[in-house]
């Protein structure tokens, strides 16, 4: 099956540093990928939609400026933690979306990554 | 508005059955989906139902119904792996994933 990407997968750091983390369709091109949190023991949390070449669609009381994102081309997209702070510890996950629901492997129009997991002290 | 609810948490037996229920209220509908997520680990697709009726999938079977805006994930056999989050997700007419908050399962010896 398809295969998404993120890298890296565990990254620790330092109250008020920045962390870039990558999300890669491996097979495939992405016109649209999704940015999830998720705090333990709750559900996903959908962050923002993320459109190759136009600006990311941000969910209700998700902060643009200090998630960005960049989809700059149809296999990546970069979601950037800036100034992060403790609350922001949490378990990142991408999924990438295939072109048409209807083509091929409609069953699976979404294709996660293995998630990044963030700790910040 | 748009939901979906499904049980927070359910328990069965190692070697049961176990029907996990899920219910949508979606702007438009183009399918159901079911996805696993073990713990710590990002969700991987189980199955995708957008006509009525019961796909079977080896241990796993879903069934749907678009009239009563209703689904359940059916789990034969339960083994020990299988304790785990099941997120039902349904596409609205604009082909986004509207998430169900999971339902834990656990599975006893």
């Amino acid at each position: 099956g398809a295969v998404v990407s993120q890298h890296p997968s565990w990254v620790i750091c330092k109250s008020g540093t920045s962390v870039k983390i990558e999300c890669r369709s491996l097979d495939f091109q992405a016109t649209t990928m999704f940015w999830y949190r998720q705090f333990p023991k709750q559900s996903l949390m959908l962050m923002a939609t993320s459109n190759e070449g136009s600006k990311a669609t941000y969910e209700q009381g998700v902060e643009k400026d200090k998630f960005l994102i960049n989809h700059a081309s149809l296999t990546l997209s970069t979601l950037t933690v800036t100034s992060a702070h403790p609350e922001d510890s949490s378990f990142y996950i991408c999924s990438a979306k295939f072109p048409s629901p209807f083509s091929g492997r409609a069953q699976e129009t979404q294709y996660f990554g293995p998630g990044t997991r963030l700790l910040v002290l | 508005g748009q939901n979906i609810d499904q049980p927070t948490e359910m328990t069965a037996t190692e070697g049961a059955i176990v029907q996990i229920n899920c219910t949508y209220q979606t702007s438009g509908f183009n399918g159901l989906f079911w996805y696993q997520q073990h713990a710590g680990e990002a969700p991987t697709f189980l199955s995708y139902n957008v006509l009525d009726g019961l796909e079977e999938k080896g241990r796993f079977s879903s069934f749907l119904s678009r009239s009563k805006g209703y689904s359940y994930l059916l789990l034969k056999e339960l083994q020990m792996k299988d304790s785990a989050s099941y997120l039902c997700a349904a596409m609205d007419s604009n082909y986004q994933l509207i998430w169900g908050a999971g339902t834990k399962l656990i599975i006893k010896p």
